[in-house]
């Protein structure tokens, strides 16, 4: 399996407040992305990164913000939590080059109250 | 339109059947594609790329389309552990980006 770490596993907080997922990788690859899945919506992209300090904005990217420092870290931060940013998140990596496929990490189950 | 589009099922079929996943796509310069598996919470894993002749694993065959933007999964003598949702995926521009189309739930019964 992908090196792929996804911290935390779990989260429940409340609105308004500050929330930081953490995406690890040992694959040193270029390329990182943040997803959420909510039913009858599959899986939509938030931000992606292509290099350290170089990011961009997905389809659903309103209300997050996201980092990279060094390679094997992407953070994604809801600044303000929202309940409607209750979802499952998901991380994934690719290497560069035509045709590559994305691998992903286990995911975050974040609840809103 | 959504960009990918799939029959989101759920398919119930018992052991050993064949049953055949479809896959509509509106880019016509998409250039790669995939099927991914997803098991009930848990995350999506790559089942197999699809190239444009056609390519199989085991008991798994896929094809493309290009004309009609068409994709397909064949799964033959289906398992119960094949029970499982399966995603559609295209390339979606620079970067590896991927679009994921809502997939498609098979449940594979005795």
């Amino acid at each position: 399996d992908a090196g792929i770490t996804q911290s935390p596993r779990h989260k429940v907080t409340e609105t308004g407040t500050p929330v930081t997922l953490r995406c690890h990788q040992t694959e040193n690859h270029r390329y990182m992305y943040w997803y959420r899945q909510d039913p009858g919506h599959g899986l939509r992209l938030i931000h992606y990164s292509y290099g350290v300090k170089d990011t961009d904005k997905g389809e659903v990217s309103d209300g997050y913000s996201v980092s990279r420092s060094k390679t094997e870290d992407f953070l994604l931060t809801l600044e303000s939590a929202t309940s409607s940013q209750t979802s499952v998140y998901f991380c994934a990596i690719s290497g560069t080059g035509d045709n590559q496929p994305q691998h992903f990490g286990d995911g975050t189950r974040l609840s809103i109250l | 339109r959504k960009e990918v589009e799939q029959d989101p099922g759920p398919f119930n079929v018992p052991e050993g059947a064949t049953v055949a996943f479809n896959c509509t796509y509106s880019n016509s310069a998409s250039q790669s594609f995939f099927w991914y598996r997803q098991d009930c919470r848990k995350e999506p894993k790559l089942l197999m790329s699809v190239y444009s002749s056609g390519n199989e694993d085991g008991r798994f065959t896929a094809q493309l389309n290009r004309a009609s933007q068409y994709i397909s999964l064949l799964i033959r003598d289906s398992k119960l552990s094949d029970s499982a949702t399966y995603l559609c995926v295209v390339k979606g521009g620079g970067y590896n980006k991927l679009i994921f189309g809502a997939g498609t739930r098979l449940a594979v019964h005795p």
